[in-house]
C-alpha cells in the first residue's frame, strides 16, 4: 500500500499569510494527487486534482505542485475562510489512501 | 446540480449488521464509479470501496473485505453498503462519493454523511 504523509500535522498562520502544506507519498504517484479541503461536520470539498489541476469554482489563491513522490499545496494569501483541515489522496492505484491531514489555525 | 443524500446510519452491537444507502440525482448515476468513504470520529479520511458503472467490479480496503459490500442500483440510481460483522473500529461518518468524470479516482461530489456507530 502506498503511504500518504502530510506536513506539517497543524499550521498556526494569520490572515494573508502564504502557507504550504507538503505531502509525501512512500512510492511513486504519478501526478495522481488530489487535494481536498473540510470543515468541522462537513463533507470534504475536491480544491486539486492531478497534483495542479484547480477545480471549477476554486479560488485561484490555491494552487497544487509536485510529482512522483513529493506534492505541496499552496494558498497566496490566506483568507478567513480558509481555516480548515486539508487531506492529500492518491489515486494511482488501490487502495486509495490520504494523508493524515493538516489543520490550519488561526494564529 | 449533484446531489447525493446519505442514509441509514445508527447504533449497532459489535457483530451486528446495517445496510447503508446513497440516492443520487443531477448526474448520469450509471456512467460513474462509486464510492463509499468514511472517517472515524477525530480523526482522519478513509477510502472504503468502490464500484464501477455496471457494478461488475468491487474493490475494498483490506480491513473491510469479505464483510462489506457495495452494490449499486442503476434503475433507482442508488448505491448501497451492506455492512456485516461489525465492530467498533467501523464506527465512522460515512460517506457516499461520486468519482471524477474521468473515472481517474477521485472525488468530486460527496453525500453529507451518515454516522454508524458500533457499541453495545
Amino acid at each position: 500500500d502506498i503511504q500518504m504523509t502530510q506536513s506539517p500535522s497543524t499550521l498556526s498562520a494569520s490572515v494573508e499569510d502564504r502557507v504550504t502544506i507538503t505531502c509525501r507519498a512512500s512510492q511513486s504517484v504519478s501526478s495522481a494527487l488530489a487535494w481536498y479541503q473540510q470543515k468541522p461536520g462537513k463533507a470534504p470539498k475536491l480544491l486539486i486534482y492531478r497534483a495542479s489541476m484547480l477545480q471549477t469554482g476554486v479560488p485561484s489563491r490555491f494552487s497544487g505542485s509536485g510529482s512522483g513522490t513529493e506534492f505541496t499545496l499552496t494558498i497566496s494569501s490566506l483568507q478567513p475562510d480558509d481555516f480548515a483541515t486539508y487531506y492529500c489522496q492518491h489515486y494511482n492505484s488501490y487502495p486509495l489512501t490520504f494523508g493524515q491531514g493538516t489543520k490550519v489555525e488561526i494564529k | 446540480e449533484v446531489h447525493l443524500v446519505d442514509s441509514g446510519g445508527g447504533l449497532v452491537q459489535p457483530g451486528g449488521s446495517l445496510r447503508l444507502s446513497c440516492a443520487a440525482s443531477g448526474f448520469t448515476f450509471s456512467s460513474h464509479w462509486m464510492s463509499w468513504v468514511r472517517q472515524a470520529p477525530g480523526k482522519g479520511l478513509e477510502w472504503v470501496a468502490n464500484i464501477n458503472q455496471g457494478g461488475s467490479v468491487e474493490k475494498y480496503v483490506d480491513s473491510v473485505k469479505g464483510r462489506f459490500t457495495i452494490s449499486r442500483d442503476n434503475a433507482r440510481n442508488s448505491l448501497d453498503l451492506q455492512m456485516n460483522s461489525l465492530r467498533a473500529e467501523d464506527t465512522a461518518l460515512y460517506f457516499c462519493a461520486r468519482v471524477d468524470p474521468g473515472n481517474g479516482g477521485y472525488w468530486v461530489d460527496w453525500g453529507q454523511g451518515t454516522l454508524v456507530t458500533v457499541s453495545s
